[in-house]
């Protein structure tokens, strides 16, 4: 069966630390890949996506992702984080052909940053 | 409408009682999920409709749950005989297409609470 996987449940980060979600999923097929966030009290939101083509792609606030085919993995990445960015994020993945359209959801890592 | 609405936005139910939670998605968009958010748990697939095709319904946790979606919009997620552990965030969101490159929008949700 199709699943995703996060490795952290809670990260706790210093403002200006840099961040690293690691994320991998296990159907081998042309998939697209999501991370999405979900700030305190508002509703999830895209933070970036992957479609095709470059696999390191950028998304708002500073954030991207580095898909690596060979490992299965997404994972998040940004240099320097602010007390904004506390928030949960999610990893997501669709298969594309053969009973694509499915979108799965990791279990979620809850970032805090402290000013 | 400009976004995915969900209805009610919390819900208060005795134990025993059938609930009846609404989405709409977002005009003209094709794929529509549910989803479960109970805390620590990330997001629960429970169900996903395309177009017209039969709806995945692999996700659903017991056959007290039930969806269907009426002329290719809106939404309905009825949970029957409720139980204390139905207690949830359920998340709608829609995608434009469920198996092409796109990404899926989400709704408030609404939070069940059953007593």
């Amino acid at each position: 069966a199709q699943s995703v996987s996060q490795h952290n449940h809670h990260v706790i980060l210093s403002e200006a630390a840099s961040l690293e979600l690691g994320c991998n999923y296990s159907y081998g097929g042309t998939v697209n890949l999501f991370w999405y966030v979900q700030y305190p009290g508002q509703h999830l939101q895209l933070l970036l996506k992957y479609f095709s083509g470059d696999p390191l792609v950028k998304g708002i606030k500073g954030f991207e992702a580095e898909f690596i085919k060979s490992k299965f993995s997404f994972n998040l990445r940004k240099p320097s984080v602010q007390w904004s960015d506390t928030a949960e994020y999610f990893c997501a993945v669709k298969r594309v052909y053969n009973q694509g359209g499915k979108l799965i959801f990791g279990q979620g890592t809850e970032l805090s940053v402290k000013p | 409408g400009a976004g995915v609405s969900q209805s009610p936005s919390n819900k208060v139910t005795e134990k025993g009682k059938d609930v009846e939670l609404r989405c709409d998605p977002i005009s003209g968009h094709t794929a529509l999920y549910w989803y479960r958010q109970s805390l620590g748990q990330g997001l629960e697939f429970l169900i996903y409709f395309q177009g017209n095709s039969a709806p995945d319904k692999s996700g659903l946790p017991s056959d007290r749950f039930s969806a269907e979606r009426t002329g290719g919009s809106v939404s309905t997620l009825t949970i029957q005989r409720t139980q204390q552990e139905d207690s949830a965030v359920y998340l709608c969101a829609s995608s434009f297409t469920g198996t092409g490159n796109t990404e899926a929008f989400f709704g408030q949700g609404t939070r069940l609470t059953v007593v």
